[in-house]
């Protein structure tokens, strides 16, 4: 039972070009909605987090979009560059943090 | 900066194999976990401690254990190891409270043959 539904799996965008990640979640207790990034062969690191209380949070390209009423959340980056290549997990947490499947993003060129 | 060292960045095992996972953490962090990850599951969590000697199954705990003797050290077992269990293997630590920031180490890729 997959709580945390997140899409697309892969994503190929251009420099210079956004990148959206979505992700939904079923569970209306969850009050945490971190991102983590993962470049290959290394560990996930936390990028951005928000809280239900508000609906945008930005730090520099990177923005998270939160809709309460319709239970989904999305990562936002501007600007796309080749060094944010990486795996994408959108998590949500009440009790636990539960992750979503995981997006590659590819930024060609 | 905090460091979560895994043991092992490649590990091939037989089937029925016993297998032992070590992790260890540098920062005094109250909470480790264990998860496993696979293509298209994303992040699965196994086990989770948030002390010494303590532990909580998370949400596929079947075929594995844990142990934690000291505070810095995580360790997951395997009783007997099965093909199924061919995985990456990342452990987290963070410092308290629920919502705190996971520290990942970079991961244990099992293969049981």
């Amino acid at each position: 039972q997959q709580q945390v539904k997140q899409s697309p799996q892969s994503l190929i965008v251009q420099k210079g070009g956004i990148s959206i990640i979505n992700c939904a979640y079923e569970n209306t207790a969850f009050d945490y909605f971190p991102w983590y990034q993962q470049f290959p062969g290394k560990g996930p690191a936390l990028l951005i987090a928000i809280r239900p209380d508000v609906s945008e949070k930005k730090e520099g390209r990177f923005t998270i979009s939160f809709n309460k009423s319709a239970k989904q959340f999305s990562l936002h980056i501007m600007d796309s560059q080749p060094g944010d290549s990486a795996t994408y997990f959108c998590a949500a947490s009440g009790s636990r943090l539960t992750f979503g499947e995981g997006t590659q993003l590819t930024v060609n060129p | 900066d905090v460091k979560v060292t895994q043991s092992s960045r490649y590990l091939v095992k037989r089937t029925g194999e016993k297998v032992f996972l070590e992790c260890v953490q540098d920062m005094d962090h109250e909470n480790m976990f264990w998860y496993r990850q696979d293509p298209g599951l994303g992040l699965r969590l196994i086990y989770f401690s948030y002390d010494v000697k303590m532990k909580e199954k998370g949400d596929i705990p079947e075929g594995y254990s844990v142990s934690r003797e000291k505070k810095e050290r995580f360790s997951l077992i395997l009783e007997s190891a099965s093909t199924n269990q061919t995985s990456m293997y990342l452990c987290a630590s963070s410092l308290g409270g629920i919502n705190e920031k996971l520290f990942f180490g970079s991961g244990t890729q099992l293969s049981v043959l």
